[in-house]
Parts: C-alpha cells; sequence; structure tokens
C-alpha cells in the first residue's frame, strides 16, 4: 500500500499569509494525487487533481504543483474561509489511501 | 446539479448488518465510477471501496474484504455499500462519492450517513 504522510499535522496562520502544506507518498505516484478541503461536520470537498488542476469553482488562490513522490498545496493569501482540514489523496494505485490531515486554524 | 444523498445509517450491534444507499441526481450515473469513503469520530478520511460504471471492477480495503459488499443499479441512479459482520471499528460518517470522468480521485461528496456499532 502506498502511505501519504502530510506536513505539518496542524498550523496557525495570519489572514493574508502564504500558507503551503507538504505531501510525501511512499513510492512514486506520478501526478495522480488530488487535494480536499473539509470543514467541520461537512463533507469534503475538491480542491485540487492530478497534482495541479484547480476544481471549478474554487478560488485561484489555491494552487497545487508536485509529481512522483513530493506534493504541495499553496495557499496564497489566506483567508478567514480557509480555516479547515486539508487531506491529500492518492489514486495511483488501490488501495486509494489519503494523508492523515492538516489542521489549518486562522489566528 | 450534482446530488449524492446517502440512506441508511443507524446504531447496529456488533455482528449486526446494515445496508448503505447512495441516491444520485444531476449526471449520468452510469458513466461514472461510484465509490464509498468513511470517516470515523475525530479522524481523518478512510477510502473504503470503488465500482466502476458496469460493475466490472470492484476494490475493497482490506479490513472490510469479505463483509461489505458494494454494488450499484445504474436504471435506479443509485449506490449501494452492503455491510455484515460489523465491528466496533466501522463507526464512522460514511460517504458517497462520484468520480472523476478520468480517474479515481473524487469530484463530488454526499453529505454522509453515520453508521455507529455498538452493544
Amino acid at each position: 500500500d502506498i502511505q501519504m504522510t502530510q506536513s505539518p499535522s496542524s498550523l496557525s496562520a495570519s489572514v493574508g499569509d502564504r500558507v503551503t502544506i507538504t505531501c510525501r507518498a511512499s513510492q512514486g505516484i506520478s501526478i495522480w494525487l488530488a487535494w480536499y478541503q473539509q470543514k467541520p461536520e461537512k463533507a469534503p470537498k475538491s480542491l485540487i487533481y492530478t497534482a495541479s488542476n484547480l476544481q471549478s469553482g474554487v478560488p485561484s488562490r489555491f494552487s497545487g504543483s508536485g509529481s512522483g513522490t513530493d506534493f504541495t498545496l499553496t495557499i496564497s493569501s489566506l483567508q478567514p474561509e480557509d480555516s479547515a482540514t486539508y487531506y491529500c489523496q492518492q489514486y495511483n494505485s488501490y488501495p486509494l489511501t489519503f494523508g492523515q490531515g492538516t489542521r489549518l486554524e486562522i489566528k | 446539479e450534482v446530488q449524492l444523498v446517502e440512506s441508511g445509517g443507524g446504531l447496529v450491534k456488533p455482528g449486526g448488518s446494515l445496508r448503505l444507499s447512495c441516491a444520485a441526481s444531476g449526471f449520468t450515473f452510469s458513466r461514472y465510477s461510484m465509490n464509498w469513503v468513511r470517516q470515523a469520530p475525530g479522524k481523518g478520511l478512510e477510502w473504503v471501496s470503488s465500482i466502476s460504471t458496469s460493475s466490472s471492477y470492484i476494490y475493497y480495503t482490506d479490513s472490510v474484504e469479505g463483509r461489505f459488499t458494494i454494488s450499484r443499479d445504474n436504471a435506479k441512479n443509485s449506490l449501494y455499500l452492503q455491510m455484515n459482520s460489523l465491528r466496533a471499528e466501522d463507526t464512522a460518517v460514511y460517504f458517497c462519492a462520484r468520480d472523476r470522468n478520468t480517474s479515481s480521485s473524487f469530484e463530488y461528496w454526499g453529505q454522509g450517513t453515520l453508521v455507529t456499532v455498538s452493544s
């Protein structure tokens, strides 16, 4: 199974900050990586797919990059509504696996 | 508008069974692979099972293999998860999720249904 490791597990940042979350795969997954945002008591929401493609309707301050084993999700200018938990997910092979999540808090 | 509405969750005793349903609308259901993803209370997301458009390809996470059965009815625009021999560790919110057209990432999610396994 491919293990996905996110860092940090949690972070606190201020409105307007640039925030980066990292996701590392235990083996190469090419570009088969997605990012999701989940707010408390809500279903996850798709943000990024194939490592860098922005889901329709997602603000352009979100971006993704990487390939192989190392990936990043960047929020260029943090907004209050970005407070949430973020998950990466690999879909290179079954079983599909998620990172453990990164909780983002707004200071 | 794509909508996925799960139902069938509830309280069940260990060893019991439950059948979850997911009613889909707003898209051509038969053209998309579908998935179940779960989230235990206070925990992260865990993929459970996937089914291809014509049910030819089915996958399970190891911990549910042999106990859970995913199925779909394209005529009824519905996805199902039959859960047998339930354990306490199966307690979670179960989400139905639609694949993106060309990959096994989850483009749309339902609101989830809570399954609690407890005596």
